[in-house]
């Protein structure tokens, strides 16, 4: 079965410093992964997705097939960056292809 | 250009009653996804939904929940004799076509509250 797995619940970095948010999945085949997240008092948004291999608000993703991993990183954190983050993976195939699974989410906070 | 809307925000409900969850999409969009939050958990796939049809409902539990996407209307997610275990917050989120499934607009969530 597909999985999603983000080890941190919760991440603390200053402004400025760097950030990564981690993120593993288990899946056969060739995956497509993506990153949602959550400002406060907003609801869950798409903030990227690694086929269009694009930076958004600085945020980058590598798709690491080896370690199976797809790691959110951003090299200088923004106060505006805390918000809770999920990495997500749509269902591999079967009937449907809308269904996503996700991971149990990383809240980030950004200390000025 | 109005999101995904749930309605009601907020739902209390007493042990037994039924609770019922009601999903706007996107104007243009006919597929539909509800999903469910447990506190301290990820969101966790429950159903997909198109105009009048259930396409995957293998995250659904087995008894007293039920979904529906009638051709007029909002879709619907049911759930009937209510239990603590139900508390949570239950999002909806829809999408214009498969092809494009992936990419998801989420509602604001209803939180559902069992006492």
């Amino acid at each position: 079965a597909q999985r999603v797995t983000q080890p941190e619940k919760l991440l603390s970095v200053f402004k400025g410093a760097p950030v990564e948010l981690k993120c593993n999945y288990s899946y056969s085949g060739s995956p497509e992964l993506f990153w949602y997240v959550q400002y406060s008092r907003q609801r869950l948004q798409l903030l990227l997705r690694h086929i269009s291999r694009e930076s958004i608000k600085g945020f980058t993703a590598d798709l690491n097939k080896g370690e199976t991993s797809f790691h959110l990183k951003k090299p200088f954190a923004q106060e505006e960056d805390s918000a809770m983050y999920y990495c997500a993976l749509p269902n591999a195939g079967g009937t449907s292809y809308g269904k996503l699974t996700f991971g149990q989410g990383t809240i980030l906070t950004v200390h000025p | 250009n109005a999101g995904v809307m749930q309605n009601p925000r907020h739902l209390v409900r007493r042990r037994g009653q039924e609770a019922r969850l009601r999903c706007s999409p996107v104007k243009g969009h006919s597929h539909v996804y509800w999903y469910r939050q447990l506190p301290e958990e990820g969101l966790k796939f429950m159903v997909y939904l198109q105009k009048e049809n259930i396409i995957d409902e293998s995250g659904m539990p087995k008894e007293r929940f039920s979904a529906e996407f009638p051709k007029e209307g909002p879709s619907i997610l049911r759930i009937q004799q209510v239990v603590r275990g139900d508390s949570a917050a239950y999002f909806c989120a829809s999408s214009p076509t498969e092809t494009h499934s992936y990419e998801q607009y989420f509602g604001p969530g209803t939180r559902l509250t069992v006492t």
